[in-house]
């Protein structure tokens, strides 16, 4: 089945600076990417996603950028603030028909420091 | 706020005792999942529904799990004898669609069970 791998675990990064977070997936064939952001005690909600059809997606100071055939996946967080203090987590879903389940990353705990 | 609702938000039991869980989700989403979420991981799929239909469960699913959507509507997870083990955040989520193409996930706030 799937396996998706997130790096780093933390990540502290200075106000304005960028924040970059990689995932890997071992299935090929997989076809949809999210990322969510989870704030402590709240819910997960999904930030931006991207199918496998495209390689980079933007959406104001968040982009994901996808290599299918290296098989990872990045969320590029630019002029960070602190709001974008959260656990970051990418996920991956398999292409079959049926299959509605994400296999999620461990999760990365970003840090921005004022 | 028309999200998706979990009750209850914390539930303490005792090591063998029965719990069950509730999930609302969005009114116009006919699909919906269980997930479980452990201290410092991601999200654990469990289940998934469509309308009424139990479509898809997860070898973590054991037999002392349960879940149910009987009208296609709201959810129920029910645990049997419950162990240590299951302490955990289960998060309910929702979607729409229908097909292949997985639709963004609305996620609950979810039930935090801990099992002493």
């Amino acid at each position: 089945g799937e396996n998706v791998e997130q790096h780093p675990s933390t990540l502290s990064v200075q106000e304005g600076d960028s924040a970059v977070i990689k995932c890997t997936y071992s299935d090929s064939a997989s076809n949809y990417f999210p990322w969510y952001k989870q704030e402590l005690g709240k819910r997960p909600q999904l930030i931006i996603d991207i199918r496998s059809n495209v390689g980079e997606k933007k959406d104001q100071r968040i982009a994901v950028t996808l290599n299918k055939t290296a098989k990872h996946f990045s969320l590029h967080i630019t002029e960070t603030q602190p709001e974008d203090s959260a656990v970051y987590f990418c996920a991956a879903k398999g292409p079959s028909q049926g299959a509605q389940k994400l296999v999620f990353g461990q999760g990365t705990r970003l840090t921005i420091n004022p | 706020d028309t999200g998706v609702s979990q009750d209850p938000r914390h539930k303490i039991t005792k090591r063998g005792q029965n719990v069950t869980f509730r999930c609302d989700p969005i009114s116009e989403h006919n699909r919906l999942y269980w997930y479980r979420q452990t201290l410092g991981q991601g999200p654990e799929f469990l289940t998934y529904f469509q309308n009424e239909a139990q479509l898809e469960k997860s070898r973590l699913l054991s037999d002392r799990f349960s879940a149910e959507r009987p009208k296609g509507s709201f959810s129920t997870l029910e645990i049997q004898r419950t162990e240590q083990g299951d302490s955990a955040m289960y998060l309910c989520a929702s979607s729409p669609g229908t097909g292949g193409l997985l639709p963004p996930l609305h996620f609950g706030n979810g039930t935090r069970l801990t099992v002493t």
